[in-house]
């Protein structure tokens, strides 16, 4: 069986300053794991993912995410958030499950 | 491209009555997926679709709900009779198959279901 906790509901934080979202994951084999962002009436989209090779992986918009195996996490960061970042955030795990599981999500609330 | 198009956007019904919903995925995409987000938690895969077989349904409460996904390419999804515990976002998700496990999904805007 596969699980994701999210710890953290709601993430306040102000404009340009960084931020971690909290992730960890439990799975009796290796996993890939990934980074969806909802932002307001729009659906889920991915944001990153790992599957192998480096640890750290980015997207397109400034967030990076460590896959660290020893602690079973894979935490989101960004240095400076900025409005546009408010949104919903879910982490999901796929191992021995081809379909990815979600956590239940952290909302960033970005404070200008 | 077109996205994952949903539809309705909003429904509200009382309990014991019943609904559908529907979802269009993007087009070539061989895998289509439905899950219930109930507010406050993350998505819950109810079924998976691959071309027009089911791939799992483990999670879905036959009991009252029901899916299809005549000729591999639109679905709608039904619930009969409603709960109030049924009130959730149902989002409809499509992937282009046959990339395994950290294949994309795709998701539409979701329905959101409100049974009183």
């Amino acid at each position: 069986a596969q699980s994701v906790t999210q710890l953290d509901s709601q993430v306040p934080v102000f404009e340009e300053a960084p931020v971690e979202l909290r992730c960890n994951y439990s799975s009796s084999v290796s996993v890939y794991l990934f980074w969806y962002v909802q932002y307001p009436n729009q659906g889920l989209q991915l944001l990153l993912k790992y599957l192998s090779g480096s640890t750290l992986v980015e997207s397109i918009n400034g967030f990076e995410a460590e896959f660290n195996k020893s602690q079973t996490s894979f935490h989101l960061r960004k240095p400076s958030v900025h409005i546009s970042d408010t949104a919903e955030y879910f982490c999901a795990v796929s191992g021995g499950s081809y379909i990815p599981t979600f956590g239940r999500g952290t909302s960033l609330i970005v404070h200008p | 491209e077109a996205g994952v198009a949903q539809s309705p956007r909003y429904k509200i019904i009382e309990k014991r009555q019943s609904v559908a919903f529907w979802c269009n995925p993007i087009s070539g995409h061989a895998t289509l997926y439905w899950y219930q987000q109930i507010l406050g938690q993350g998505p819950k895969l109810l079924i998976q679709f691959q071309n027009n077989g089911v791939v799992d349904d483990s999670q879905l409460p036959k009991d009252r709900f029901s899916a299809e996904r005549l000729k591999g390419v639109d679905s709608t999804l039904k619930i009969q009779p409603a709960k109030l515990e049924d009130s959730a976002v149902y989002l409809c998700a499509s992937s282009p198959g046959g990339q395994g496990k950290g294949e994309k999904l795709f998701f539409g805007s979701g329905t959101q279901l409100s049974v009183l």
